[in-house]
């Protein structure tokens, strides 16, 4: 069965500090798609990234950055300078042919 | 940049009324979904909608919740008779063509079942 595993339920960092997200998954699918979403506490999810599993590029957005290993089936997060407004829960999802399977989510606590 | 709208943004009701969550899905968007979070915990799947029929539907899903897609706009999400445990955050997601084109989500509905 699918699955995303986030096994960091809490993190807190000092601003300007470098903090990376962790995101486990499991799936038989050859082909397959891992997303990461913010949501902030306003609760809207607001998309990231998707990686569709045959592009094992790194990617970097500015201060954000993905690392995705699938002979480790992980696909983590990164951001760089951590900043007040990052504060938020983060949730990776993992895509099951037409419907999303989201982790538990981190909570990212970045203190001034 | 085209949204998914979706109304009203909190809804309080009372245990064994009906509830319509309303969500407008972007334009040319073809899958509709159904989302739902209760309060701290993770965002877990209801239900899918396409080409005016339910897609594949989870366990959550049962006899209480209906979709529906009335007009060329608007997609709903019925609870028939609410209970405690209903009390969630509901979001709408729509997407042009599956996981290939990723997934646009609306803001949410939050209800408060009392």
């Amino acid at each position: 069965a699918q699955k995303v595993t986030q096994a960091q339920t809490e993190i807190s960092v000092v601003e300007k500090e470098d903090v990376t997200l962790d995101c486990v998954y499991e799936t038989r699918d050859t082909t397959y798609y891992l997303f990461w979403y913010k949501q902030p506490p306003s609760g809207e999810l607001v998309f990231l990234i998707r990686r569709n599993s045959f592009d094992e590029q790194n990617e970097i957005s500015g201060r954000y950055s993905w690392n995705f290993q699938k002979s480790t089936s992980s696909f983590n997060f990164t951001i760089t300078a951590s900043q007040v407004v990052d504060s938020a829960v983060y949730f990776c999802a993992l895509s099951e042919w037409n419907k999303l399977i989201f982790g538990t989510g981190t909570l990212l606590a970045v203190q001034p | 940049e085209p949204e998914v709208t979706q109304t009203p943004s909190h809804q309080v009701t009372q245990m064994g009324q009906e509830v319509i969550l309303r969500c407008v899905p972007i334009s040319n968007h073809l899958y509709f979904y159904w989302y739902r979070q209760i309060l701290g915990q993770k965002v877990e799947f209801l239900v899918s909608f396409y080409n005016n029929e339910i897609s594949e539907k989870s366990e959550i899903f049962d006899d209480q919740f209906s979709v529906e897609r009335p007009d060329g706009s608007n997609f709903t999400l019925k609870i028939r008779s609410t209970k405690l445990e209903d009390s969630a955050m509901y979001f709408c997601a729509s997407s042009e063509e599956g996981q290939n084109y990723g997934y646009t989500f609306g803001s949410g509905t939050r209800l408060t079942v009392v």
